[in-house]
């Protein structure tokens, strides 16, 4: 079975701590994600990487940095966290065919206060 | 312009009945794959069905079939006998060619009773 794995379920930060938001896949798949889901905004691309050390921005990248060193780990980095930080990151991972789905890891619910 | 739309926010269904979940879809790409995805309440994304712009067939999958209809530019989703355990979020998303990320609409919550 694929597994993508996010560090954390549930994470509390007060406003301006740097925030590593963490996730490991074992499908040795090149793509990876970063989502951010809000109610009534469904998913929106923060960030992705098609490789080791490559990353592009997605729709909503101000506040975000990412860091990928190893093929299987992509770390999201929220370098001050604000209050409009609080939601819910989903990493996602997936070959690079195009016919390929993506999978998800069980998210991660952050709350900046 | 959004590229995937998702009309309905919510839908009921009662237990053993078929459901259609709308999608359109915005590309200029002759190659692209459309998906769809179920997160229960527990929140994990759970991967439904594929369908790629030059299959000829419309996809299934169990109880999932997606109606695809290229000229209109829709992808539903199609439910067939419904169950207690449907009950949850369903997102449509467009992968395009040459592109490696998934675009997503903003759901339909699907609530079936008994």
């Amino acid at each position: 079975d694929v597994k993508v794995t996010q560090s954390s379920r549930y994470l509390v930060k007060r406003t301006g701590e740097k925030v590593f938001l963490e996730c490991v896949q074992d499908m040795d798949h090149e793509n990876m994600f970063w989502y951010r889901q809000d109610p009534g905004l469904g998913l929106r691309l923060i960030y992705f990487s098609y490789d080791v050390k490559m990353k592009e921005k997605g729709d909503i990248p101000e506040g975000y940095s990412v860091s990928r060193e190893k093929k299987e780990r992509f770390s999201l980095i929220l370098e001050s966290a604000s209050t409009n930080q609080t939601s819910m990151y989903l990493c996602a991972s997936s070959f690079r065919a195009e016919y390929t789905e993506a999978f998800f890891g069980q998210g991660t619910r952050l709350t900046v206060v | 312009a959004q590229k995937i739309t998702q009309t309905q926010p919510g839908m009921f269904v009662q237990e053993k009945e078929a459901v259609t979940l709308d999608c359109t879809y915005d590309t200029s790409d002759p190659s692209y794959g459309l998906f769809w995805y179920k997160q229960p309440s527990s929140g994990e994304m759970i991967f439904l069905i594929y369908q790629g712009s030059y299959d000829q067939q419309n996809a299934t999958e169990g109880r999932y079939s997606l109606n695809f209809q290229k000229a209109r530019k829709s992808a539903n989703l199609v439910i067939s006998a419904s169950q207690l355990g449907d009950s949850a979020m369903y997102f449509c998303a467009m992968r395009e060619g040459g592109y490696s990320t998934l675009t997503f609409g903003k759901g339909t919550m699907l609530l079936v009773s008994p």
